[in-house]
């Protein structure tokens, strides 16, 4: 089944503890990005990558960092997570780069930063 | 900068009755508009999109969407809603030179039996 995956689905930590939300796609797609969504606010990307080796900054990077060394994966790092990256974060892919190109998303990772 | 509004926070229709979810955008140059509906404790899931072409696009289980180049609006719509459609909806831009999409902040459809 084509799929994005996004491991763990939840997850409390504390403030300062890194952590790393996973996520993978078995759709040879070559754009992955992530999302946080907030009530009120829908989603805003925090990173996107083109290809592999290939990231780029969206609307609200600060505080996360992203790897693309695989096509498949695109892991989202919280260095140093505060009470402000509580949220509900979405990985999406789509087949290319190109802007009419829709994205899958994935079941998405509630978490929580006390 | 681009940006795409959806001014009812909820919309409210009876089973077997038309809907309409509104979604107006202003971006540079040529726009991508897309929907996507949101289940819950679900992903995103893609509707429809307009490219280039007839203004009425076609998307899943019945949606379509109208795109109004004068008005910079392309609303969701259904001509008989079920219940199984009330889920949040989004609509979203990509234009300009940005490869970054921006979201709508999400309608909430309830559909009532």
């Amino acid at each position: 089944e084509a799929q994005v995956t996004q491991n763990p689905r939840y997850l409390i930590t504390v403030t300062g503890k890194k952590l790393t939300v996973t996520c993978s796609q078995n759709m040879n797609h070559e754009y992955m990005s992530w999302y946080r969504q907030d009530p009120g606010l829908g989603l805003r990307q925090i990173y996107y990558s083109m290809n592999v080796e290939v990231t780029d900054k969206g609307d609200v990077p600060e505080g996360y960092k992203v790897s693309r060394k695989e096509k498949r994966n695109f892991p989202l790092i919280l260095e140093s997570p505060s009470p402000n990256q509580t949220s509900l974060y979405f990985c999406a892919s789509s087949l290319r780069q190109g802007k009419g190109n829709e994205q899958f998303f994935g079941p998405g990772t509630r978490l929580t930063v006390l | 900068a681009q940006s795409v509004a959806q001014p009812e926070d909820q919309v409210n229709v009876a089973e077997g009755n038309p809907l309409t979810v509104k979604c107006t955008y202003s971006v540079s140059g040529n726009p991508y508009l897309f929907w996507y509906v949101q289940y819950p404790n679900r992903g995103l899931q893609f509707l429809l999109k307009y490219i280039t072409g007839d203004n009425l696009v076609k998307g899943s289980y019945g949606f379509e969407a109208e795109f109004n180049k004068s008005q910079t609006s392309f609303h969701l719509k259904k001509p008989s809603a079920l219940v199984s459609d009330s889920a949040l909806y989004f609509c979203a831009v990509r234009g300009g030179g940005s490869y970054i999409p921006t979201f709508g902040r999400g309608t909430s459809l309830i559909v009532h039996p």
